[in-house]
């Protein structure tokens, strides 16, 4: 399958900075990806939608002043939480769309970035 | 409102014992049913893609198979590292979005 890395695996933060985490698809190319976000013993929110060369997609309720997102090529989307405060900490898990035959396509997830804010 | 609806929330399984996870999904317009497999701390593995009612798919000692109101994920003699939250996932094709909507999945415990 295809492989999606992220970086840092774990940050921790003081209040008020921004902290800029890292998704890779690392042997192909990934025009679209996907940012969610996942709270203790819940599933996965999505957050929004990364096209390469264009502006995200939030989704509803998601700040895009707080979490900018930049797709700036074809393996590579940032996700910068701003002024970041306890309430951001959470588990954050990028995806990377591969499409397959007959127009099918399957996300393939990243290993996650643990942010705690103190 | 699209929804889709995992259980039971916790399994707890004897190594051995086979059972069967149930995703209910209530979309309009499936456009895909998938599996994934999480482990605690880390993104969610991808296992299977069911697109039509009917339609089976196997890896292992895990078989799923999808109908028109719910999948269901059987695994055969587990083992205790099948132990994991399995997550399942519908796609409904919204312009070009074509998202995910996730259950909340089922957290598997196989003992020894």
């Amino acid at each position: 399958g295809a492989v999606v890395s992220q970086h840092p695996s774990r940050v921790i933060c003081k209040s008020g900075t921004s902290v800029k985490i890292e998704c890779r698809s690392l042997d192909f190319q990934a025009t679209t990806m996907f940012w969610y976000r996942q709270f203790p013993k819940q599933s996965l929110m999505l957050m929004a939608t990364s096209n390469e060369g264009s502006k995200a997609t939030y989704e509803q309720g998601v700040e895009k002043d707080k979490f900018l997102i930049n797709h700036a090529s074809l393996t590579l989307s940032t996700l910068t939480v701003t002024s970041a405060h306890p309430e951001d900490s959470s588990f954050y898990i990028c995806s990377a769309r591969v499409w397959g035959r007959a127009s099918t396509d399957t996300q393939y997830f990243g290993p996650g970035t643990r942010l705690t804010v103190l | 409102e699209d929804q889709v609806t995992q259980s039971p929330e916790a399994l707890r399984l004897q190594e051995g014992e086979s059972s069967s996870l149930n995703c209910s999904y209530t979309v309009s317009g499936l456009r895909g049913l998938f599996w994934y497999r999480q482990d605690p701390g880390k993104g969610p593995e991808f296992l299977f893609t069911l697109y039509s009612a009917g339609e089976e798919k196997e890896k292992e000692r895990l078989k799923a198979t999808l109908t028109k109101k719910e999948s269901f994920l059987h695994i055969t003699a587990p083992k205790p590292e099948d132990s994991a939250t399995y997550l399942c996932a519908a796609r409904v094709d919204s312009g070009s979005a074509r998202q995910l909507t996730f259950g909340s999945g089922t957290q598997l415990t196989v003992l020894p």
